[in-house]
Parts: C-alpha cells; sequence; structure tokens
C-alpha cells in the first residue's frame, strides 16, 4: 500500500505569513500533484511535479518534488486569506494515491 | 469549456436505502474516476472508468458499483446504505493522450450523501 502523510494536518496563520507544507512518503512515485479545495467544491490542480529535484513556481507558490520522487513540499509566500483551503498531495503510479491533506487557514 | 458536472449536490438516504450519483465529464475526456472524500479517511479510490469499462478497482466492497455509457458520463450506485456510506463522492475526468492518460484530474464539485 502507497501511504502519503502529509504535514501539518492544521495550520493557522496571519495574513502576510509564509508557510510550508510537507507531503512524505515511503514509496517512489512517477510523478506528484497537489490540489487545492475549497469548502463545497472539488478539488483544483495546482501543479504536477515529474523530475526529481523539480522546482515549480507559481505566482507566491513555490512546489518542490525531491531528489528521490518520494516525498514533495510547498512553500507560500506572502499568505492571503484566498489560500484558505484543502491542499493536497497525490502520488502517481498505475493509480494516483491522495494524502489526507493540510486545512490551511489564513487570518486577515 | 463546461467542467464536471455532478448530481445531485445533496441527498440524505436511510440505511438500506440504494443510491445512483451522476457525473458528466469534460467533454472530450473519456476516462471517470470516482472517490470518496470523508474527514477521516481523506480522499479514498472508488473505481476509474474508461471506454464504458472499469479499468482500475479499488478497496471497497461490492455494494459500491459503477458504470460508464457510451457518450463518457458515468453513475456510481451505492446498495444497502450505511451510516458510514456518509460522505462527499467526487467524480473526475481526466484526458488521454496518445493513449497514455494524463494524470492529471478535473473534479467536480460532489455530491454530498447523508446516510441517516
Amino acid at each position: 500500500t502507497q501511504l502519503l502523510e502529509q504535514s501539518p494536518q492544521f495550520l493557522s496563520i496571519q495574513e502576510g505569513e509564509n508557510l510550508t507544507v510537507y507531503c512524505n512518503s515511503s514509496s517512489v512515485f512517477s510523478s506528484l500533484q497537489w490540489y487545492r479545495q475549497e469548502p463545497g467544491e472539488g478539488p483544483v490542480l495546482l501543479v504536477t511535479v515529474v523530475t526529481g529535484g523539480e522546482v515549480k513556481k507559481l505566482k507566491r507558490l513555490t512546489f518542490q518534488f525531491g531528489d528521490a520522487r518520494k516525498d514533495s513540499s510547498l512553500h507560500i509566500t506572502a499568505a492571503q486569506p484566498g489560500d484558505t483551503g484543502l491542499y493536497l498531495c497525490a502520488g502517481s503510479n498505475y493509480k494516483l494515491t491522495f494524502g489526507k491533506g493540510t486545512l490551511l487557514t489564513v487570518n486577515p | 469549456k463546461a467542467g464536471v458536472t455532478q448530481t445531485p449536490r445533496y441527498l440524505i438516504k436511510t440505511r438500506g436505502q440504494q443510491v445512483t450519483l451522476s457525473c458528466s465529464p469534460i467533454s472530450g475526456h473519456r476516462s471517470v474516476s470516482w472517490y470518496q472524500q470523508t474527514p477521516g479517511q481523506g480522499l479514498q479510490f472508488l473505481f476509474e472508468y474508461f471506454s464504458e469499462t472499469q479499468r482500475n478497482k479499488g478497496n471497497f466492497p461490492g455494494r459500491f458499483s459503477g458504470r460508464q455509457f457510451s457518450n463518457s458520463r458515468s453513475e456510481m450506485n451505492v446498495s444497502t446504505l450505511e451510516l458510514g456510506d456518509s460522505a462527499l463522492y467526487l467524480c473526475a475526468s481526466s484526458l488521454e493522450v496518445s493513449g497514455r492518460n494524463t494524470g492529471e484530474l478535473f473534479f467536480g464539485e460532489g455530491s454530498r450523501l447523508t446516510v441517516l
């Protein structure tokens, strides 16, 4: 069974702060995806990382795939209330396996 | 381009009843996956359909079933409902490129099922 552990489970911060959330596994994945889910909606794909060590930036969000393709991190700079949501990582091999997510609350 | 559409959005059933949920994928997407989301277990994979055939299946009992039609629309059915089946059921579609699934999922807003 391929498991993805996300940490922290909950994170509450003030607007303007920086944060990093983590996604770890003992399994190697061919690619890894990050999704954000807002209340009452389905998850929305943010990014896909494929190569070990890869770094992708999406405005204030920076995603990194570990060298061994077992882990990933998401860093948000100067968080805003609009960043509030459940951040899910998902590792892909023959099927997609989701972590349980990090619930981020950014307070104004 | 219309997104993934799921119906109904909300429904309440009682134990022992059955339920059918519907999903219309993005036009051109032939792969449809279903997930169950609960606070305790997170997103758990139910099954994936492609060209009317079940391609992958998760670890759920036989009470959970699905099908896909020729227009790629999909339905899932849960029979003999239990309290623990209360969850958000999410459908996602994805695109095949040159015979390979891109692996990038586009989710609907989900159907929230409450079993009393």
